[in-house]
């Protein structure tokens, strides 16, 4: 089993930044280094949508197009910790923002959300 | 982006019937190997989302067998045999075939 924890969240003006992150941690001889991770977050009241992925070694990371070019996503192989860069916010940013893992199959290492974390509540409100 | 599109929104059961959720794609989820890219999820209130089903058919581990996932291509169900209390919440499908992922819009299952 895996536990990820997120934090940072909170409440922040049109136009300025956050950091999030997410520890991970598991069974004995968990390696967080060999998961693909992802953000996904919920507006208050809705569904959920995908906002960003990095890969295992960090080397690659995506975005959704809503938060590209706003967000930087990083992780900290050593720290166990994925980050969650939010900047230029938007009053449609406000959400739960939840940590995941990929999971891991037969075909391939980036299969369905398989962990989340509880979440972190992100207000962006004047 | 791909449009996933659930129905019914809300689904009121009893303890013990069966219930039925329909997942439809707007485009084919259907790889060349073969697989579905579909997962179902379950969200339980004031949880986080937990995966249910993946790979169009596939338990995840520690899901009950009264779940079960079926179709291709653009049409998918998510089955429970029996549902249980515990089963209450709401349900999301999500492709992920295409980039981005992309979820349905849920459907909230109630206890009648």
């Amino acid at each position: 089993e895996v536990q990820l924890l997120e934090s940072g969240g909170g409440l922040v003006q049109p136009g300025g930044s956050l950091r999030l992150s997410c520890v991970a941690s598991g069974f004995p001889g968990f390696s967080f280094s060999t998961y693909h991770m992802s953000w996904v977050r919920q507006a208050p009241g809705e569904g959920l949508e995908w906002v960003s992925a990095i890969s295992d070694d960090g080397r690659s990371t995506y975005f959704a197009d809503p938060v590209k070019g706003r967000f930087v996503i990083s992780r900290d192989n050593f720290k166990n910790t994925l980050y969650l860069y939010m900047n230029s916010l938007r009053a449609d940013d406000t959400a739960v923002y939840y940590c995941a893992t990929y999971s891991t199959t037969l075909i391939s290492k980036w299969g369905a959300f398989d962990y989340w974390g509880q979440g972190t509540l992100v207000t962006v409100s004047s | 982006d791909v449009v996933m599109t659930q129905s019914p929104l809300s689904l009121p059961v009893t303890p013990g019937e069966p219930a039925s959720i329909s997942c439809r794609s707007s485009q084919s989820l259907l790889n060349s190997n073969g697989y579905n890219y579909l997962d179902w999820y379950l969200q339980k209130p004031g949880q986080s989302p937990q995966l249910l089903i993946y790979l169009g058919s596939n338990r995840a581990s520690g899901v009950p067998d009264r779940f079960s996932g079926s179709g291709s291509g653009t049409d998918f169900t998510l089955k429970i045999s029996r549902v249980e209390a515990e089963d209450i919440g709401v349900y999301f499908c999500m492709q992920a075939l295409h980039s981005p992922r992309t979820f349905g819009q849920g459907t909230k299952l109630e206890i009648k």
